[in-house]
């Protein structure tokens, strides 16, 4: 089975403070994704690599990036967090089929 | 743009009723997945539909794909409190050298005794 670990399952941050969302998968896919989750929005799309150090932005990319240093770790950072950016969290790979994803990290940003 | 719609955003049905729920997509696109959330968990994959007139079944649930009208349906068949969950519809466009998925609202479905 496809395992994709995100390293918190809650954070609590600060306004202003630079976050990092952590995000591991064991079965060496090529696509990596990070999206949002907000009731009755559904889930956006904030970034997406297809590739190591290939990147490419998502529906709502704006105030995140991305780091794709090593296949299988994908990280997600706030450069400096805002309160409309609590949320919850999801990581997801791929190979070509459907998504795998993690559990979530729920962040809040005070 | 690609645009996702599900319908309804929220389903309460009793237990032994059929419905729907409805997913269309705005934009030409050869695949097209249905999702379960349970609460405070994480999105479980149920179908992937590749060509038009696909059609999976699990249980009772029954995924079909039109991809001339842009629609897929995800039917309930004589729903049971167990199928209670969030169900999402995506739609995957390729983007240049990957393929990205699109998500719908979600359907909150809850089944009564």
């Amino acid at each position: 089975d496809v395992k994709v670990t995100q390293s918190s399952r809650y954070l609590v941050k600060r306004t202003g403070e630079k976050v990092f969302l952590e995000c591991v998968q064991d079965m060496d896919h090529e696509n990596m994704f990070w999206y949002r989750q907000d009731p009755g929005l559904g889930l956006r799309l904030i970034y997406f690599s297809y590739d190591v150090k290939m990147k490419e932005k998502g529906d709502i990319p704006e105030g995140y990036s991305v780091s794709r240093e090593k296949k299988e770790r994908f990280s997600l950072i706030l450069e400096s967090a805002s309160t409309n950016q609590t949320s919850m969290y999801l990581c997801a790979s791929r190979a070509g089929g459907p998504l795998h994803f993690g559990n979530g990290t729920r962040l809040t940003v005070t | 743009e690609l645009k996702v719609e599900q319908n309804p955003l929220f389903l309460s049905m009793q237990e032994g009723k059929n419905y729907t729920i409805y997913c269309n997509y705005s934009t030409t696109s050869d695949r097209l997945y249905w999702y379960r959330q349970d609460p405070g968990k994480s999105l479980e994959s149920l179908f992937v539909l590749l060509s038009n007139g696909a059609v999976k079944q699990e249980g009772r649930l029954m995924a079909s794909l039109d991809t001339k009208a842009r629609l897929s349906t995800l039917h309930i068949t004589a729903a049971v409190h167990d199928l209670s969950a969030t169900y999402f519809c995506a739609v995957g466009v390729l983007t240049g050298t990957a393929s990205k998925l699109t998500f719908g609202t979600g359907t909150r479905l809850q089944v009564t005794l």
